[in-house]
């Protein structure tokens, strides 16, 4: 089955730093780049950044620079994203992404893990 | 960054009508322009890549259209289970940027 499976709810204080996994299952995790989107309740989605466990190749949007930083795990098909000094703003659904393609240029999101909640509450 | 711009944020329709969500760019984006359908408490979900072309499993009663920065999602005839909320999304430059939403209310 293809899916990608999101690591559990967290709560953490103001200050502190996040990791969600995301593992992915029933492709090749190699052959498709990875996002990150967030959505706070009741709110829209933004995106955050892009990984590609194939290349190595990194990006993130200009707001999070300094703060996320995506890794993965090959040996297990696992991404995470890491987000530090936390604030009460950053408290939203994050969601792993897999990035589809057509024709080679057109970019899509076509697989969305659940989502993980990300509290920040002191 | 590139700006989209959604009209209306909300809509409510009943049953069987036909209905047109618009998404408007900041600047060219040559149809890269996807369109996701989120259901409350879940992650949204691809109907439309490339400005028009259907997403594999998705109802045939949804279609997209395109021209110039002008983009359109159109519901042919509303099923109980299309009242959601819609997004469109540039893939044309990062950062990816996302409509504000349009809320699907049932009348």
């Amino acid at each position: 089955q293809v899916q990608m499976v999101q690591s559990g709810a967290e709560v953490k204080k103001p200050g502190a730093s996040v990791k969600v996994s995301c593992e992915a299952s029933g492709y090749t995790f190699t052959s498709y780049e990875i996002n990150w989107v967030r959505q706070a309740t009741g709110q829209g989605l933004e995106w955050m950044g892009w990984m590609n466990p194939d290349s190595g190749n990194t990006g993130s949007a200009q707001k999070f620079q300094g703060r996320v930083t995506m890794t993965w795990d090959t040996s297990i098909n696992t991404a995470y994203m890491e987000l530090s000094s936390l604030r009460s703003e950053d408290t939203a659904v994050y969601y792993c992404v897999r990035q589809g393609q057509w024709l080679g240029n057109y970019w899509y999101f076509d697989l969305w893990g659940r989502g993980t909640l990300v509290t920040v509450s002191s | 960054d590139i700006q989209m711009t959604q009209s209306p944020s909300s809509l409510s329709a009943s049953v069987g009508d036909r209905v047109t969500i618009t998404c408007r760019a900041s600047q060219s984006i040559f149809n890269y322009l996807n369109w996701y359908q989120q259901q409350p408490g879940k992650a949204p979900n691809l109907l439309i890549y490339a400005a028009s072309n259907l997403q594999t499993g998705v109802p045939s009663r949804f279609s997209g259209s395109a021209s110039e920065t002008d983009f359109t999602l159109t519901i042919s005839s509303l099923r109980p289970e299309d009242f959601a909320t819609y997004y469109c999304q540039q893939s044309y430059s990062i950062p990816y940027t996302f409509g504000q939403g349009t809320k699907l209310e049932i009348k």
